[in-house]
């Protein structure tokens, strides 16, 4: 069975400086994808970001950045220059084609607040 | 493009009343999806579409049915509420290819008394 986890309940980053929200992932299937969304407090889900399993580099969309490392199961979304607005819940999410349709698994989230 | 469409925003059930949540996609996706997101928790998967014409259970589909009315359309029913259905509701849509992301609707605040 697939499995998200997100240890950092909270992060904290001053604005302006880079934050790391981690992400690890269990599946037994060797084609997989993960994607990062954003939740801000109006509640709606926002895709930030894909990494596929197969991929041979590192995904980057702007300032968002996904720290692939197979070897360990880990995903995790590197922001760069941190803007007020990027206070939020983040999610990271795994879709195993193994068992198609699309179905993610979400972890519990992180919330991130930005500090001026 | 107004993309994934939810209605009610918000809703006010008392327990064993029924109640239909409303979803509907305009960007022509094969799979469309209902999640729950309950505090603490990420969101977990209720039913899923995979194309019109067909549902699948998820990870918490009791208490609830869906009927996809046609390649826009997915409605999730609520045939008797209870107290522990008081959630957030998310339809999302998607390709339904390998990478693609899926996209949501603002979602619909359920309270159920």
């Amino acid at each position: 069975a697939q499995k998200i986890t997100q240890t950092q309940p909270g992060m904290f980053v001053q604005e302006k400086e880079a934050v790391t929200l981690d992400c690890t992932y269990d599946t037994s299937d060797p084609s997989y994808g993960l994607f990062w969304y954003k939740q801000p407090s109006s509640g709606e889900m926002i895709f930030l970001i894909y990494q596929g399993s197969y991929d041979q580099q590192n995904a980057t969309e702007g300032r968002y950045s996904l720290n692939f490392q197979k070897a360990r199961k880990s995903a995790n979304l590197v922001i760069s220059a941190s803007q007020l607005g990027d206070s939020a819940m983040y999610f990271c999410a795994m879709r195993d084609f193994g068992t198609s349709y699309g179905k993610l698994t979400f972890g519990q989230g992180t919330i991130l607040t930005v500090h001026p | 493009n107004a993309g994934v469409t939810q209605t009610p925003k918000f809703q006010v059930l008392k327990t064993g009343q029924s109640m239909t949540l409303q979803c509907a996609q305009d960007m022509n996706h094969n799979s469309m999806y209902w999640y729950r997101q309950d505090p603490g928790m990420g969101l977990r998967l209720i039913y899923y579409s995979a194309s019109e014409g067909t549902t699948d259970k998820g990870e918490v589909p009791n208490g609830y049915n869906v009927s996809r009315l046609n390649k826009r359309e997915f409605s999730l029913r609520l045939e008797s509420a209870a107290p522990s259905q008081t959630s957030v509701y998310f339809c999302a849509s998607s390709e339904g290819g390998t990478r693609y992301e899926q996209y949501f609707g603002p979602g619909t605040r359920l309270t159920v008394t």
